[in-house]
């Protein structure tokens, strides 16, 4: 198993462009997030999803959309990028609620807004 | 979410036991300890997690005061590759998993 994929692994955008990070699981689970991580910092809560065709605001959404169009996938979009967007960014799956303590993380998206 | 205190950085030697501490007093009685660690530029990654009583598995134990205002995460042989940052996060039952600064461990060969 690949576990949970992440796709690209590194990109460069300009201030205002838009750009989709894309995470995939292969374990079946029902719960997705995404997280960013900036530097010396723990990672915060973007959006996340409890199935197919759900998702909910984390506790910073601004600035992103997510889709859970696949139970697999779970896109995270940034439709107008700025600078403060910079970070790296981990998309993340568990179980279900009762292990949804037990996450398993991406490589993570080193993203860098000029 | 219950506050966690932990060390911002440990040194253990090679070989030799690491204990880890958390302090949680704020946790309720209902709160799972979830502990992960994240290696150098990679994602966060599970570890051990417990509610009430010790826990053992593959990678580490994890020690849980009576009272459970506080936990340690034991490695038994901490290695090179042991070297990351270990973060305690109570509450972490729910969709939000709360990450602090934790602890940088450094492994001296």
């Amino acid at each position: 198993n690949a576990g949970v994929t992440q796709t690209p692994k590194f990109r460069v955008l300009k201030t205002g462009q838009s750009m989709t990070l894309l995470c995939a699981q292969d374990m079946n689970h029902e719960y997705m997030y995404w997280y960013r991580q900036d530097p010396g910092m723990g990672l915060r809560l973007i959006h996340y999803s409890v199935g197919e065709g759900t998702t909910a605001k984390g506790e910073v959404p601004d600035g992103y959309n997510v889709s859970r169009l696949k139970k697999q996938n779970f896109l995270l979009g940034l439709e107008s990028a700025a600078p403060s967007q910079t970070s790296v960014y981990f998309c993340a799956s568990s179980y279900s609620v009762i292990r949804a303590g037990e996450q398993y993380f991406g490589p993570g998206t080193r993203l860098t807004v000029t | 979410d219950a506050k966690t205190t932990q060390p911002n950085s440990m040194e253990s030697n090679e070989e030799e036991p690491v204990h880890l501490p958390c302090n949680h007093s704020t946790i309720s009685g209902t709160d799972y300890i979830h502990w992960y660690r994240q290696l150098p530029s990679q994602g966060p990654e599970y570890v051990i997690h417990g509610l009430t009583s010790n826990v053992n598995n593959r990678m580490a134990s994890l020690a849980i005061a009576e009272d459970r205002k506080s936990s340690t995460l034991i490695l038994h042989r901490a290695t090179l590759r042991d070297a990351a940052v270990y973060y305690c996060i109570p509450g972490a039952g729910s969709y939000q998993l709360t990450f602090g600064k934790g602890t940088k461990l450094s492994v001296i060969p």
